[in-house]
């Protein structure tokens, strides 16, 4: 079975400094997606970021971006220049393959890590 | 405004009540799943809905019953629960099949409370 480890509970950053957060994750797949998921106080999880693992570029939104590394089964998420509204908990989620059409979409999550930002 | 429409936002029973948690999305997807998160624990995946078929049960106890008319709405009835299932209930969405990222949307969760 699949699974994420998230192994930082909480971090902290300054406000326009960077922060990494850690995940690894274990499969025996080749193809899959990755994704970094945030859910701030207000408690909608919303969508950072996601990786093709097939892809060998990191994937970048704005000021997120990721460190994929395959072998390692490495996937970080480094946030640039963090702002006060970057606070909220930090799950990363993967999802096994799907190769027929119809099937539902079953990711599997980490523990979490709480980011805090500070002045 | 949200794809996915969660209500109630809170909930608080007794472990005798009966009660439903509804989930609504508005995204034209065909998958809806019902997820537990407690504090410190992943996210539990409860229930997946295909094409308003139930795809998977990971072992739920029975005292969670969920029903999905049509791949819009989604319930989850609860009856005679613990407090060890206090937890916040996340529904969420997705586009099925192959030729997706298999990205979930989620509403904001059910914040449940048993007595």
């Amino acid at each position: 079975a699949q699974t994420v480890t998230q192994s930082q509970p909480e971090m902290s950053v300054q406000e326009a400094e960077t922060v990494t957060l850690s995940c690894t994750y274990d499969t025996s797949e080749s193809d899959y997606y990755l994704f970094w998921y945030k859910q701030p106080p207000s408690r909608q999880m919303i969508l950072v970021i996601r990786q093709e693992a097939y892809k060998q570029q990191n994937a970048t939104e704005n000021r997120f971006s990721v460190n994929f590394q395959k072998a390692a089964k490495s996937f970080s998420l480094k946030i640039s220049d963090s702002q006060l509204g970057d606070a909220a908990m930090y799950f990363c989620a993967y999802r096994r393959p799907v190769y027929n059409t119809g099937t539902a979409s079953k990711l599997t999550f980490g523990t979490g890590t709480r980011l805090q930002v500070t002045l | 405004e949200t794809g996915v429409t969660q209500t109630p936002r809170h909930l608080v029973m007794g472990m005798t009540n009966k009660k439903s948690l509804k989930c609504e999305q508005h995204l034209g997807h065909n998958a809806m799943y019902w997820y537990k998160q407690s504090a410190k624990k992943p996210l539990e995946l409860m229930f997946v809905y295909n094409f308003k078929e139930q795809t998977e049960n990971n072992s739920v106890p029975s005292r969670f019953s969920p029903e999905c008319p049509n791949s819009s709405h989604l319930f989850l009835h609860l009856h005679t629960l613990q407090p060890e299932d206090s937890a916040l209930y996340l529904c969420a969405s997705s586009p099925a099949g192959a030729g997706h990222t298999g990205e979930l949307f989620f509403g904001e969760g059910s914040r449940l409370t048993v007595l």
